[in-house]
Order: structure tokens, then sequence, then C-alpha cells
């Protein structure tokens, strides 16, 4: 059984600029959210999608976009990069749509906006 | 929206040593996970606890859903059990609106 992974591993850019990350589901699994971790602090959910479709969202501008393919692998794209938008990355994997079931996180992607 | 406080904030241990994590929540929880992060970031499942008691070989947890909080237990702490413990706890109870929130961790340093 594979896991959920993530790419790439480590980004830096310019404030200004776009970034898409990349996330491969769990087998399995049909659900993808998304997380923000800045340092020191616990992970915020940035939304989550099912079966391609978004399905909530946190608290995060409409700058943070994502994408679900048929294959259940997701991407997170965010514009218009800020220095604040530097974070670490997670998304997690689940069987099932919502929050309540089991959530499989992946390794991360680590952002630096300069 | 709701509150998950996790204490202590910063934990020192010896090796063999025995320790209790708290999570405390402020409202009712559709479910609750605990979690390892590991130093490189990575995401750990220690356990998925809606109630009840689980064990895993030395971790143990504890929900008390009606009294909001839940305990984890590391029974004979050993160096790799070093990093930041979080729980989080699902808040709402639509499958369209519900999401994952995290608590404020508790860092763990285990020493040889």
């Amino acid at each position: 059984e594979t896991g959920v992974t993530q790419s790439p591993t480590h980004l830096i850019k310019t404030r200004g600029q776009q970034v898409t990350l990349r996330c491969s589901s769990q087998s399995g699994h049909n659900t993808v959210s998304w997380y923000q971790q800045a340092l020191g602090q616990g992970p915020q959910f940035i939304f989550q999608y099912y079966r391609e479709e978004e399905n909530g969202r946190g608290n995060f501008p409409p700058r943070f976009s994502g994408l679900q393919f048929p294959n259940y692998s997701s991407e997170l794209n965010v514009n218009a990069l800020e220095l604040d938008d530097s974070a670490l990355y997670l998304c997690a994997s689940s069987p099932g749509q919502g929050a309540s079931y089991e959530q499989y996180f992946g390794p991360g992607t680590r952002l630096t906006v300069t | 929206g709701i509150q998950v406080e996790q204490s202590p904030p910063d934990l020192i241990l010896q090796e063999g040593a025995n320790s209790t994590l708290r999570c405390n929540f402020s409202d009712s929880v559709n479910n609750l996970q605990w979690f390892h992060q590991n130093p490189w970031g990575q995401l750990i499942n220690l356990f998925y606890i809606p109630s009840g008691t689980k064990q895993n070989g030395r971790l143990s947890a504890t929900t008390v859903a009606t009294e909001r909080y839940s305990l984890l237990y590391i029974s004979s702490s050993q160096t790799t059990d070093s990093g930041v413990y979080f729980c989080a706890v699902v808040e709402g109870w639509s499958y369209n609106t519900d999401k994952l929130i995290f608590g404020t961790g508790t860092r763990l340093q285990v020493f040889p």
C-alpha cells in the first residue's frame, strides 16, 4: 500500500510569484485535504477535495485554490505569494467525504517566500 | 469556533520515564485523532479515538467526549519519541462543512 506523497520537498519563491504543490493520495482514498503549518503552530485547514469538487474551506483567501484529478491526486495553487505564506504545506488523504474519517498525512512541502 | 488546548506545552523526560499529555476541547466534537510530528515535519497517526480507550504498544489513549478531553499516555519513553504531539478534533457534524482543528501541541524531548 502506497502512502501519501507530496512534491516538491522544498521550494523557494519570490513575493508576488505563483506556486503549485502536488499531492498523491493513499491507495483507496478519494478525499484530499490541504493544511498550512506556520513555524511553531499546529496545521490549519485550507480546503478539502472530494471526487474533484471542493468540499469545505477554511479561512484562507481566494488566491489559495486547488484541483483534484480523476485519480484523486491533488494540486494546491497559491497566487500572488506573500511573505506570510512561508510555511509547511501538508496534504492528507482519507477514504471518505468530510473530516471525520481518519486522515493520513504526507511528508509536506516546505515553502519559503523571500 | 472550537478551541483545542494541550498541556503541558513542553515536556522534558529522561529515557524510561512515563508521561501523560492532555487535550481539552471547548465543544462537542465528531471525532478525535492524536498525531506525532517528527523533527522532519511528518505527521504520524497514533490514534483515531472519538471515545473510549485504545492501546498500541507503549502508547495508549483515552477520550472522554462527554467531559471534552483526551489523554495520551507514553510509557517507558525512548529518544525516538521526541517531537511534537498534536491532538486534532473534528468540528462540525456535516460532511460538507466539518473540518479538522489541531490543538496547540506538546513538544516532548527525551534524553538518554
